[in-house]
């Protein structure tokens, strides 16, 4: 069966760093885009990062450029998300999604999600 | 960024009967156009791709349609185990946006 896990999430304080991970299993890993999408308590989902299945093109939220940094380790069958200089407004709940093999297909696959809560 | 505007932001209807969720973009999105069920707790589904499309394993009451600027889900007899929010994504152009959801509730 085809598997997303996430972790990494927990409490940060504003201007902190974290890194969240997303482990695949059941599919070849690096033939797959993979992206993040957020949703903060109460509220919609939000796209954050995809990354194509060769880690060689990624794309971003405007929101987050510049402090979110998508990657992979195809060897590792591993998505990472490292989100640096975070506010309040990054608090969420982060799923890891499997697109097809292009990045900007449909999300076929979600994980359960780890949260990420930014408060002093 | 093409944004998508959901209606009604919320739907009462009773098991059995048809809903139908709107989902209209900015711009044309062609039939890039996909919806996704959330169940409170759980992590999104994707039922319905490339506007008309359903994914894997989803039931056959669940349909998508249109193109442009203008898509409808719909579901053709509600069953209890539907009630959830659902949302619309497209996939043209970045950034990849949603829509704002319509949450279905069963009477």
């Amino acid at each position: 069966e085809v598997q997303l896990l996430e972790s990494g999430g927990g409490l940060v304080q504003p201007g902190g760093s974290l890194r969240l991970s997303c482990a695949a299993s059941a599919f070849t890993f690096s033939n797959y885009a993979m992206s993040w999408v957020r949703q903060a308590p109460g509220k919609g989902l939000e796209w954050v990062s995809t990354i194509s299945g060769s880690g060689g093109s990624t794309y971003s939220a405007d929101s987050v450029k510049g402090r979110f940094t998508i990657s992979r380790d195809n060897s590792k069958n591993t998505l990472y998300l490292q989100i640096n200089s975070l506010r309040a407004e990054d608090t969420a709940i982060y799923y890891c999604a499997k697109s097809g093999g292009a990045p900007y297909d449909p999300f076929d696959i979600w994980g359960q999600g780890t949260t990420v809560t930014v408060s002093s | 960024e093409i944004v998508l505007t959901q209606s009604p932001a919320t739907l009462s209807l009773s098991p059995g009967e048809r809903a139908t969720l709107s989902c209209r973009a900015s711009q044309s999105v062609s039939s890039y156009l996909s919806w996704y069920q959330q169940k409170p707790g759980q992590a999104p589904r994707l039922l319905i791709y490339d506007a008309s499309n359903r994914a894997t394993g989803i039931p056959a009451r669940f349909s998508g349609s249109g193109s442009g600027t203008d898509f409808t889900l719909t579901i053709s007899s509600l069953e209890p185990e539907d009630s959830a929010v659902y949302y619309c994504q497209q996939r043209i152009n970045w950034p990849l946006t949603f829509g704002g959801g319509t949450k279905v509730e069963i009477k």
